[in-house]
């Protein structure tokens, strides 16, 4: 099984509809973090928690909120979807700081369309 | 101006040859470089890490210039199985910082 798992993988949905994408790790790291890749952008930070009393904003967190329901799980939400958020997002962990051992591993991505 | 910049490319080169990648960065304060390889709708995997005195793994070297701000990702003898896209990542003030990737297609 798959260490980092993210619900749905594929979603097509209308603007205005709230819609919640869900990320489970089972590698017990405490950071997780939320991106979205764009063609041409790379892939940008959302919002990330180093623990589950802690969330803090990403480079582009308008628009989005999450989540920390407990170690394991991350989950981000559109309140109303636009157009614009089409990407492909993708959930990230890492363990705590240690300098260059600080991997990211991350979720297969969820393809996001908002028609 | 990006915190983390990389040529996007596209790389085209033959089986068996030589190809580097550099992507500068903006912040002299930045912590910690790596290099992640993403495959086709598929999730980022790290690479290699890149350490101050440089560091090599099978035909992958990956250095890092302070004092220029950039970092580099040799590949020798380049295969089929090299085709991706090269993310250099970066990290300072507690937050991950991506380039937008380079792309390298390995021709038979």
């Amino acid at each position: 099984d798959a260490d980092v798992t993210q619900t749905p993988r594929n979603r097509i949905t209308k603007t205005g509809k709230r819609i919640m994408l869900e990320c489970s790790q089972t590698k017990g790291h405490d950071r997780m973090y939320w991106y979205r890749q764009d063609p041409g952008l790379g892939l940008r930070l959302i919002y990330y928690s180093f623990d589950v009393k802690d969330i803090n904003k990403g480079e582009i967190s308008d628009g989005y909120s999450v989540s920390r329901q407990a170690q394991a799980k991350f989950s981000l939400s559109l309140e109303s979807a636009i157009p614009n958020q089409t990407a492909l997002y993708f959930c990230a962990t890492s363990d705590s700081w240690t300098g260059v051992e600080d991997e990211q591993f991350f979720g297969p991505g969820t393809r996001l369309t908002v028609l | 101006r990006k915190e983390v910049e990389q040529d996007p490319g596209p790389f085209n080169v033959p089986e068996g040859a030589t190809v580097a990648f550099n992507c500068t960065y903006s912040n002299s304060a930045s912590q910690s470089f790596f290099w992640y390889r993403q495959d086709c709708r598929k999730e980022p995997k790290l690479l290699m890490s890149v350490y101050s005195s440089g560091n090599e793994d099978g035909r992958f070297t990956a250095q890092l210039n302070r004092a220029s701000q950039y970092i580099s990702l040799l590949i020798r003898d380049s295969k089929l199985s090299d085709s991706a896209t090269y993310l250099c990542v970066v990290i300072g003030g507690n937050q991950f910082y991506f380039g937008t990737g380079t792309s390298l297609t390995v021709i038979p």
